[in-house]
């Protein structure tokens, strides 16, 4: 069955530190797949997408996530986190052929001073 | 700039009563879904629709129904709501790219809802 996971619940880290949150995939072929973050009490903002073509996607807010099909993943990275990065990221993930997207359970970040 | 907007952004409402639960967005997009959001289990698709009048099942659609009359709004009913209805609702939209394939869904606020 089509599947995304997120490992990590949970993840803290210092302000100014690197960031990555990992993502996994399970689909028959190479499925569309998404970032998406969350603030407290709002929807969900679009940080980036992986279609096709350059495996390293470029997204707003500093985020950029690469797509590794020989570990079925597509983990998000920052280099240097900001305080205002503190939310919950969700991956998520569709087949070329359907309007459905699978998400993961989200993983909280939290960013202390 | 996409705008998805819901109706209430909380609402509470007692067990048995019918509830709706609207949303509306300003894009022109073709497609619309229901999510609910609940801690550890990430979002779940209810329902979807592309095109005006027409619906498919998500994922758990069970004490669900839906309703899309006009392009731009898509409502939830909650026939008879119960406890174990108490979530937090999304709504999203996405435009239709290249035919029929579909491209990013762009999410509402949500509506955090409570049944008591």
């Amino acid at each position: 069955a089509q599947s995304v996971t997120q490992p990590d619940i949970h993840i803290t880290v210092s302000e100014g530190a690197s960031l990555e949150l990992r993502c996994n995939y399970s689909y028959g072929a190479t499925p569309y797949l998404f970032w998406y973050v969350q603030s407290p009490g709002q929807g969900l903002q679009l940080l980036l997408k992986y279609f096709s073509g350059d495996t390293l996607v470029q997204g707003i807010k500093g985020f950029e996530a690469e797509f590794k099909r020989s570990q079925s993943s597509f983990n998000l990275r920052k280099p240097s986190v900001h305080w205002s990065d503190a939310a919950e990221y969700f991956c998520a993930g569709r087949s070329y052929n359907t309007d459905k997207l699978i998400f993961g359970t989200g993983t909280r970040l939290q960013v202390f001073p | 700039d996409v705008k998805v907007t819901q109706s209430s952004r909380y609402l509470v409402k007692r067990t048995g009563e019918k509830v709706f639960l609207e949303c509306v967005q300003d894009m022109d997009h073709e497609n619309m879904f229901w999510y609910r959001q609940d801690p550890g289990l990430g979002l779940r698709l209810i329902y979807f629709s592309y095109d005006v009048k027409m619906k498919e099942k998500g994922d758990i659609p069970e004490g669900y129904s839906v309703s899309r009359e006009k392009k731009e709004r898509f409502s939830l009913i909650l026939e008879s709501a119960s406890t174990n209805q108490t979530s937090m609702y999304l709504c999203a939209s996405s435009p239709v790219v290249q035919g029929w394939l579909t491209d990013t869904q762009y999410f509402g606020p949500g509506t955090r809802l409570t049944v008591l």
